[in-house]
């Protein structure tokens, strides 16, 4: 079975700062995806960015990266400028290749101060 | 717009009734799925469908059913037996993951708020 774990339950940010989420998982799988979601106040799950453990290059979309190290599997979220709107819980997820199912982390919930 | 609806946002439910919660998608996705959340956990599956007329238990189904009989929808019925049921609840869908498709993530509706009273 595989297992997602967030060690930070709480993080705070200034606005315009930069801040990484960290999140480890546990598989003995070679193929799979992993995942960061976002949820506002409005409890909407939002994909933020994903990661094939088959790509080496780390992912980015626009303020967020990832440090993907496959060895250590880890994989910790980068959030550039942070913005007010970043606030919510962020969730880490791994789905195994040809598997319907995904394996979330307790999440991490981060706050943007002005 | 494409996406996936839940309703109703909020739901109360008397102690020893069932009560059904909505899912419906319009973006002809495959597979779906019921999580439940709970303060200071992730969401844990409660059950996922890939076609219609079949489903499959996830890690909580114990108190839970659900149907497919229609691509677009997937309710799930919690019943008295769920000893707990106070949660919030998360639908999704996503395209078929049995393949390689880069697509592989979930899709979210807005949830549902269930409370015993």
């Amino acid at each position: 079975a595989q297992t997602v774990t967030q060690s930070q339950p709480e993080m705070s940010v200034q606005e315009a700062e930069t801040v990484t989420l960290s999140c480890t998982y546990d598989t003995s799988e070679n193929n799979y995806y992993l995942f960061w979601y976002k949820q506002p106040p409005s409890r909407q799950m939002i994909l933020v960015i994903r990661q094939e453990a088959y790509k080496q290059q780390n992912a980015t979309e626009n303020r967020f990266s990832v440090n993907f190290q496959k060895a250590a599997k880890s994989f910790s979220l980068k959030i550039s400028d942070s913005q007010l709107g970043d606030t919510a819980m962020y969730f880490c997820a791994f789905r195994r290749a040809g598997s319907y199912q995904l394996t979330f982390g307790k999440g991490t919930k981060l706050s943007v101060i002005p | 717009d494409g996406g996936i609806t839940q309703s109703p946002k909020y739901l109360f439910r008397k102690e020893g009734q069932n009560v059904t919660l909505s899912c419906e998608q319009n973006l002809n996705h495959d597979a779906m799925y019921w999580y439940r959340q709970d303060p200071g956990q992730g969401l844990r599956l409660i059950y996922y469908s890939q076609i219609v007329n079949d489903f499959q238990k996830g890690d909580i189904a114990e108190g839970y059913s659900v149907s497919r009989e229609k691509k677009e929808s997937f309710p799930l019925t919690v019943t008295s037996a769920q000893k707990n049921p106070t949660a919030f609840y998360l639908c999704a869908s996503s395209i078929d993951q049995g393949s390689s498709q880069i697509n592989t993530e979930a899709f979210f509706g807005q949830g549902t708020r269930l409370t015993v009273v």
